[in-house]
Order: C-alpha cells, then sequence, then structure tokens
C-alpha cells in the first residue's frame, strides 16, 4: 500500500513570495490534515478536511495561507506572502475516517524563508 | 486546552540500556494517547496507539503505559540499538479528534 505522498520535499523561497505544496493521500483515506512543526516543536494542526469539506481551520492564518481538497482527493496548500516565521517542515496526514485513530504522515515539506 | 509535555528535551544512553521516555498531559478527557517516532528529515511513524480504555500496548521491544487519571504516559523501550536514535513524540486525541502534540525527547544511543 502507498504511503502518503508530498511535494517538493523541500523549497527555498525569499520572504514575500508565493510557495505552493501538494499531498496525495492513502487511497480511500476519508480525512486529510496539514500540520506545520517548527524546528524544535510539536506538529502544530493547521487544517483538517473531511472528504472535500473542512472541519477544523482554526489555526489556519487565513491572511496567508489557505487549502483546497478538490473532488477529495489531494490537496494543495499555499502560502503568500511567506513570513520568515513560516520557515517549518510541512506535514500532511491522512486517515480513514477521522474519527481518532492513526493517522499516517508523508515526509513532509521542508520550507525555509530568507 | 490541552498541553503535552515531554521532559527531558533530550536523552544520550550506552547501547544495551533499558530506558523509559515520560509524557504528561493537561485534560484527562482523551480519546486514546500515541507515541510517535520521527527520524531527521522524515514524517512521523505511529509506534503504539493506546485506547482511553487501556493501560498498554506492547509491540516488540517497546511498551507503553497510559494513566489517564493522573495524565501521565510512559513509553519504556526495552535492550536500547543504535537504530532506536530518533526523536519520539507523545500525542492525545481529545473529544473533538484533534491531536496534539508534545515537543519530543531526542534519543541519542551510544555504540
Amino acid at each position: 500500500e502507498a504511503g502518503v505522498a508530498q511535494s517538493p520535499r523541500y523549497k527555498i523561497i525569499e520572504k514575500r513570495q508565493s510557495v505552493a505544496f501538494w499531498c496525495n493521500p492513502i487511497s480511500g483515506h476519508a480525512t486529510l490534515y496539514w500540520y506545520q512543526q517548527i524546528l524544535g516543536q510539536g506538529p502544530k494542526l493547521l487544517i483538517q478536511f473531511q472528504n472535500n469539506g473542512v472541519v477544523d481551520d482554526s489555526q489556519l492564518p487565513k491572511d496567508r495561507f489557505s487549502a483546497e481538497r478538490l473532488k477529495g482527493v489531494d490537496s494543495t496548500l499555499k502560502i503568500q506572502p511567506a513570513k520568515l516565521e513560516d520557515s517549518a517542515v510541512y506535514l500532511c496526514a491522512s486517515s480513514i475516517t477521522g474519527d481518532g485513530e492513526t493517522q499516517y504522515f508523508g515526509p513532509g515539506t521542508r520550507l525555509l524563508v530568507l | 486546552k490541552q498541553e503535552v509535555t515531554q521532559i527531558p528535551a533530550a536523552l544520550s544512553v550506552p547501547e544495551g540500556e533499558n530506558l523509559v521516555l515520560n509524557c504528561s498531559f493537561t485534560d484527562s478527557a482523551i480519546y486514546n494517547l500515541q507515541w510517535f517516532r520521527q527520524d531527521p528529515g522524515k514524517g512521523l511513524t505511529s509506534l503504539l496507539l493506546i485506547q482511553s480504555s487501556q493501560r498498554e500496548q506492547t509491540s516488540g521491544r517497546l511498551n507503553a503505559s497510559l494513566d489517564k487519571s493522573s495524565g501521565r504516559s510512559t513509553l519504556y523501550i526495552a535492550a536500547s540499538q543504535p537504530g532506536d536514535s530518533a526523536t519520539y513524540l507523545c500525542a492525545v486525541t481529545g473529544a473533538n479528534s484533534k491531536l496534539t502534540f508534545g515537543k519530543g525527547i531526542t534519543l541519542s544511543v551510544r555504540p
């Protein structure tokens, strides 16, 4: 069974530029999560999708971050414009139903904003 | 608001030692607790998941315990090996199915 796929793996941009990350969850998983992990911290949930609907985006900085999950499969997370403090690893995870069962994580995208 | 604490932040032990990693959480109304492993530059791998009604789970050399009333969990690693070197994160699932993570413990096992 293929795992959660993410691309790109690394990205370096200058502040005020825009960037987009892509995630393809495990086939059949209804729930998709985007997390932000700053160096030395645990992952923080940014947004949770159930199929193509948003369940929780309370910690998403909506003035600069946006995410979509068209057709309820893969998802894109965008940052525009990026700030220095956005430097982090962006992790995508998926689970079958979202009812507290195990989440499967992708390898992450490491973003450096200069 | 749920808070998860893992102390110490880093630990270095000689190969072969049995060790215990600690995790504490402030709100005992949890659905389950998970221990994850994170290797440098990689994503998270779930090691053990303990439901709120359970006391412990075992997988190979790993044993995780849960004391929900006191808000504590431990991950026991038997006969540690250099390949166990990684960051270990504890996370609790609240009633809203949301995962709250600790900052992790970076373990180094010296040959």
